[in-house]
């Protein structure tokens, strides 16, 4: 069974940094590109970033380009999120989103985390 | 970038109504758009892609169209489980910008 398990979620200051983690299993994690996706409370989805499937490539919203990096470790079968210089409005739940590849090009599949909760307040 | 921009917002409307839900890109996109649906409590799930793809499982009372710069969603005969949000989502290149969503609510 597929499974996305996302971790380090929790409480910052504003000007914070914080690192979430995102578990792998039941797929070869190696071989996929990865997403994360944010949600703010009662707000619609906001796509944050992604990376191939070696880590070669990394891309951004412009709302966390500079602040964010995205990146894997595929001997851990984990993906991270590195955020730092946090604001308020980057609270929101962050999931980490297992990609799927059609005619070449990415897009999010049906395979999500559960979510992780940060909170950005003083 | 490209912005995503749907409409309406939100609708209220009858189980058995047929529904429909536009998706505009500001610049071509060709037919790289993905419609997920996505219900209170719930993580997003995904319905059509390249515009006109039903994910399997998906029924088939929802399909896609448009190609470009504007897209549409339409579930032919509403049901009283496909009340929610639903949203579009390029993806033809990054950033893999989403619309805003639109909220289907019972009338």
């Amino acid at each position: 069974e597929v499974q996305l398990l996302e971790s380090g979620g929790g409480l910052v200051q504003p000007g914070g940094s914080l690192r979430l983690s995102c578990s792998a299993s039941g797929f070869t994690f190696s071989t996929y590109f990865m997403h994360w996706v944010r949600q703010a409370p009662g707000k619609g989805l906001e796509y944050v970033s992604a990376i191939t499937s070696n880590g070669g490539y990394t891309s951004y919203a412009d709302s966390v380009k500079g602040r964010f990096t995205i990146s894997r470790d595929n001997s851990k079968n984990t993906l991270y999120l590195q955020m730092s210089s946090l604001r308020a409005e980057d609270t929101a739940v962050y999931y980490c989103v297992k990609d799927m590849e059609v005619g070449g090009k990415h897009l999010l599949s049906d395979c999500w985390g559960q979510g992780t909760l940060v909170t950005v307040s003083s | 970038d490209i912005q995503m921009t749907q409409s309406p917002s939100s609708l209220s409307a009858s189980v058995g109504d047929r529904v429909t839900i536009t998706c505009r890109a500001s610049q071509g996109i060709s037919n790289y758009l993905a419609w997920y649906q996505q219900k209170p409590g719930k993580v997003p799930k995904l319905l059509i892609y390249a515009a006109s793809t039903l994910q399997s499982g998906v029924p088939s009372r929802f399909s896609g169209s448009g190609s470009g710069t504007d897209f549409t969603l339409t579930i032919s005969s509403l049901q009283p489980e496909d009340f929610a949000t639903y949203y579009c989502q390029k993806y033809d290149s990054a950033p893999r910008t989403f619309g805003q969503g639109t909220k289907v609510e019972i009338k």
